[in-house]
């Protein structure tokens, strides 16, 4: 069955600091992968994506995420996290036409 | 840069009662979605659709719902006989292809009471 995990509800980090938000999936065949962002009270905001290519992706606002295939992975990183990075951070797998999203991870960003 | 809107933002409305919830998908986009967000819970897939009908739904997409694209331009979903359980964010979302991601709009949320 397919599905996406993100195994940690909340991720804090001081502002200066790596970021790392973690996803895993699982699809049959190639997936295309995404992460979205929600801050609150807005819609979700495309941040990056994976279809094919360099296993490093690069996206809006220095966000990066990096696809794995042997781990099956497609974790988020930034190198120096902000303030107004803190929001909910949402993994998705494409598989043809439907969309799965994982749970989401709540993000803080500590002055 | 083009954006997918959505209306109302916010609809209130008695349980039993039939709300429509509004999108405006960015105009050269093909395929427009339907999804729901629970407070607290993650985002679910509704329904998606393309060419003027249904491509795929999930299970929670029962008769309960429909969707449809009146002109060239809206495209919405309508909700019979609301109950309680269907307060809900709903996001509408349009690509212009499969493979590529989707836009989403701010959301309508809607509260049943």
């Amino acid at each position: 069955a397919q599905s996406v995990a993100q195994p940690e509800d909340q991720v804090n980090v001081a502002e200066g600091n790596p970021l790392t938000v973690k996803c895993t999936y699982s699809v049959s065949g190639n997936p295309y992968l995404f992460w979205y962002v929600q801050y609150p009270n807005r819609g979700l905001q495309f941040l990056l994506k994976y279809i094919t290519g360099d296993n490093l992706v690069k996206g809006s606002y220095g966000f990066e995420a990096e696809f794995n295939k042997s781990q099956t992975s497609f974790h988020l990183k930034k190198p120096s996290a902000l303030v107004s990075d803190s929001a909910l951070y949402f993994c998705a797998v494409r598989d043809i036409i439907w969309v799965y999203f994982g749970s989401g991870t709540k993000l803080n960003v500590k002055p | 840069e083009p954006e997918v809107t959505q209306t109302p933002s916010h609809q209130v409305t008695q349980m039993g009662q039939e709300v429509i919830l509004r999108c405006v998908p960015i105009s050269n986009h093909l395929y427009f979605y339907w999804y729901r967000q629970i407070l607290g819970q993650k985002v679910e897939f509704l329904v998606s659709f393309y060419n003027n009908e249904i491509s795929e739904k999930s299970e929670i997409f029962d008769d309960q719902f429909s969707v449809e694209r009146p002109d060239g331009s809206n495209f919405t979903l309508k909700i019979r006989s609301t109950k309680l359980e269907d307060s809900a964010m709903y996001f509408c979302a349009s690509s212009p292809d499969t493979g590529t991601e989707a836009f989403f709009g701010q959301g309508t949320r809607l509260t049943v009471v």
